[in-house]
């Protein structure tokens, strides 16, 4: 089983629709990454949390520790978002980090 | 500006000959990291390093080598190379490693063993 789990794998929207994805893990940890992922292939950081919430322009991160939940929210989606989304988290408090997935993205106009 | 440079970004070799792929930072951080990506497989991580001459394993050790003589470098090196080692390849940075700090990517370098 794959120690961090997100959904969906893919997911297609419209632009201005409210995107959610979700992360869940098994290990337990002391921050979690989410990382865009452009079509080029570069990945650039977007959050690492390690409770409560975080803003930064449209995009929200979420992570509820007890629960071992993270998500990720884009608010007035554009195309210019669509992105592989990847969670990641540095297992036990190590950094040996282990990674989502990825969720890709795909907001149409 | 500060950055992860990755050299070469793009490159096909042949089964058996030795390869280094450069890695350096220009942020004076304590953490690197190699990940390779896989389709289907996601990001799998290399070796890491918490500082000069420390390194580690990660998920997927087998068939690299790395080194740490200086804070800035990191390169990777695969020194019988094997088809299985096609990958697009990472390195990444932080300020104490990858628990609390934000992550800095290089630009991937696409490598094909033939």
């Amino acid at each position: 089983k794959n120690e961090v789990e997100q959904s969906p794998q893919n997911l297609t929207a419209q632009e201005g629709e409210f995107i959610t994805i979700n992360c869940s893990y098994s290990v337990g940890i002391s921050a979690l990454h989410w990382l865009q992922q452009h079509p080029g292939g570069g990945i650039v950081s977007l959050f690492m949390l390690s409770s409560g919430k975080k803003k930064h322009g449209r995009l929200i991160a979420t992570i509820n520790i007890q629960e071992k939940h993270s998500s990720l929210h884009i608010t007035a989606s554009h195309p210019r978002d669509s992105a592989v989304y990847i969670c990641a988290v540095p297992e036990g408090g190590n950094n040996d980090m282990r990674f989502g997935a990825g969720t890709r993205l795909t907001v149409k106009p | 500006e500060a950055q992860v440079t990755q050299n070469p970004r793009y490159l096909i070799t042949v089964t058996g000959k030795k390869l280094t792929v450069t890695c350096s930072q220009n942020m004076n951080h304590e953490y690197m990291s190699w990940y390779r990506q896989d389709p289907g497989l996601g990001l799998r991580q290399i070796y890491y390093s918490m500082n000069v001459e420390v390194t580690d394993k990660g998920d997927v050790p087998e068939g690299y080598k790395v080194s740490r003589k200086e804070k800035r470098n990191f390169p990777l090196i695969l020194e019988s190379p094997s088809p299985n080692q096609t990958s697009l390849y990472f390195c990444a940075s932080s300020i104490q490693g990858s628990a609390g700090n934000t992550i800095y990517f290089g630009e991937g370098s696409w490598l094909t063993v033939v």
